[in-house]
């Protein structure tokens, strides 16, 4: 049973390019969340999805960044006009459905950040 | 009031003897307490969890200590390991999105 996977591991981008990130869930799991760490420092809560519907984006930047969902396919992570302030791991995770443990959240290894 | 206070910031233990790991909150909606563990360079992995009806829980060497009228929960690692050296975060949770705390450095001296 695989985990949940991140992709890209490593992205490097310049000032003001777009970063995109990818998360596929565990197999079975319906509920996605992304988390930011910064250097040195604890998991910041972003936003927290379910299939095509946002749950909860109260940690989110209000402008540049969004996240989705879709019926098909991983969950993506945007960032527009990337700033050196973005640099970070951006961390994955995701929960079984409402029927079981919903807290439980296991998480995928990042994709590390770094903006030039 | 949605914090999580985390102490201490960094830990030295021998091999073989415990380490502690403290954590606060102010918020009594929290429901869900998960301790988490990191490697450099990987995600966290949980550890063990405790939901605030039950003042203790053991699993293997990891044992979480819940003390709901303080709102204080702690992490103890008997017989600690070198292979246990990693971040330690606790977090707690209420409607899906963990708050976590500014972690722990654990080094386990052999």
């Amino acid at each position: 049973n695989a985990g949940v996977m991140q992709n890209p591991r490593h992205l490097v981008r310049r000032r003001g390019q777009e970063a995109r990130l990818r998360c596929s869930p565990m197999k079975g799991h319906s509920h996605v969340y992304w988390y930011r760490q910064l250097p040195e420092e604890g998991l910041k809560f972003m936003v927290y999805l379910q299939k095509e519907n946002i749950i909860d984006e109260s940690g989110m930047p209000k402008e540049r960044f969004s996240a989705e969902f879709p019926k098909e396919g991983p969950s993506i992570l945007r960032i527009q006009q990337v700033v050196r302030g973005d640099s970070a791991a951006y961390f994955c995770a995701s929960s079984p459905p409402a029927s079981l443990h919903t807290d439980t959240q296991y998480f995928g290894p990042g994709t590390r950040l770094t903006v030039l | 009031q949605q914090q999580v206070k985390q102490s201490p910031q960094s830990l030295i233990v021998q091999k073989g003897g415990i380490s502690i790991i403290n954590c606060a909150y102010e918020n009594t909606a929290f429901d869900y307490f998960p301790w988490y563990q990191q490697f450099p360079g990987k995600g966290p992995a949980l550890l063990i969890a405790i939901r605030p009806d039950v003042s203790e829980k053991k699993e293997g060497r990891f044992t979480i200590s819940f003390n709901k009228s303080a709102k204080q929960f702690s992490l103890h690692i008997m017989d600690s390991q070198p292979g246990d050296s990693a971040t330690y975060f606790c977090a707690a949770s209420t409607g899906g999105k963990l708050i976590f705390g500014q972690g722990t450095e654990l080094s386990v001296k052999p």
